[in-house]
């Protein structure tokens, strides 16, 4: 079946501009996840989904930073006004989000570039 | 302070050699996960221990959770190139309403033929 599906694979922007980061995740996964990695670094946890709702924000890093879900399915993360220091890459899971341990299935992850 | 460290952090060895990378904390989990992510994909679940002194393998792999459940290992034997990768250890923690997953820092590893 499809795995998680992560788009656009690579975005290049100006400082300033405004970008919208897309997950599809696995259908029937009602745990959604963003993770940001910087380069060879390991993943830092952004925010956490259970249906359309977000129960952990706490990890985006400020108020330029948003995510919303609709439908239980799709999720959208949105940089406004980007930074360099926003270059990284963006991944999204999903997972049947019954226990912790349920396995979190990655998508390819954005590749996001700020010049 | 990270709640996990993953040592070494970098690891470059030959092909056939064997290699031992750590997950390491002060904190008691009831549970580690093992992830791999190659070059331009995200990671993906190896394994996961639940009980201290467990021992799982995956072909080559050995995974092993300490007895006081606050580290494991990852053993590799006779290293092959398609070995390459970051390896990931998490750790769910207790939140309000969830257990969140926070995952380490990574060991990049690279097997030259």
């Amino acid at each position: 079946g499809a795995g998680v599906s992560q788009s656009p694979s690579n975005k290049v922007t100006e400082k300033g501009k405004d970008v919208e980061l897309r997950c599809d995740p696995i259908s029937g996964h009602t745990a959604l996840y963003w993770y940001r990695q910087s380069l060879g670094q390991g993943l830092e946890f952004l925010i956490y989904f259970q249906g359309n709702s977000a129960p952990d924000k706490s990890g985006l890093p400020s108020d330029r930073f948003s995510a919303e879900r609709t439908g239980g399915s799709v999720s959208t993360l949105t940089i406004q006004r980007t930074q360099q220091e926003d270059s990284a890459v963006y991944l999204c899971a999903s997972s049947l989000g019954r226990v912790s341990t349920d396995t979190q299935y990655f998508g390819p992850g954005t590749r996001l570039t700020v010049l | 302070t990270q709640l996990l460290e993953q040592s070494p952090q970098f690891l470059s060895i030959q092909e056939g050699e064997n290699l031992t990378v750590y997950c390491n904390s002060s904190s008691v989990f009831s549970s580690l996960q093992w992830y791999r992510q190659e070059p331009g994909e995200g990671p993906v679940l190896l394994v996961t221990v639940v009980t201290g002194g467990e021992v799982k393998k995956l072909k080559r792999l050995t995974f092993q959770f300490g007895d006081a459940r606050k580290d494991s290992s990852l053993h590799i034997t006779a290293a092959q190139t398609g070995d390459t990768g970051l390896y990931l250890c998490a750790v769910a923690t207790m939140k309000t309403s969830y257990d969140k997953v926070i995952f380490g820092p990574g060991t990049s590893l690279s097997v030259i033929p």
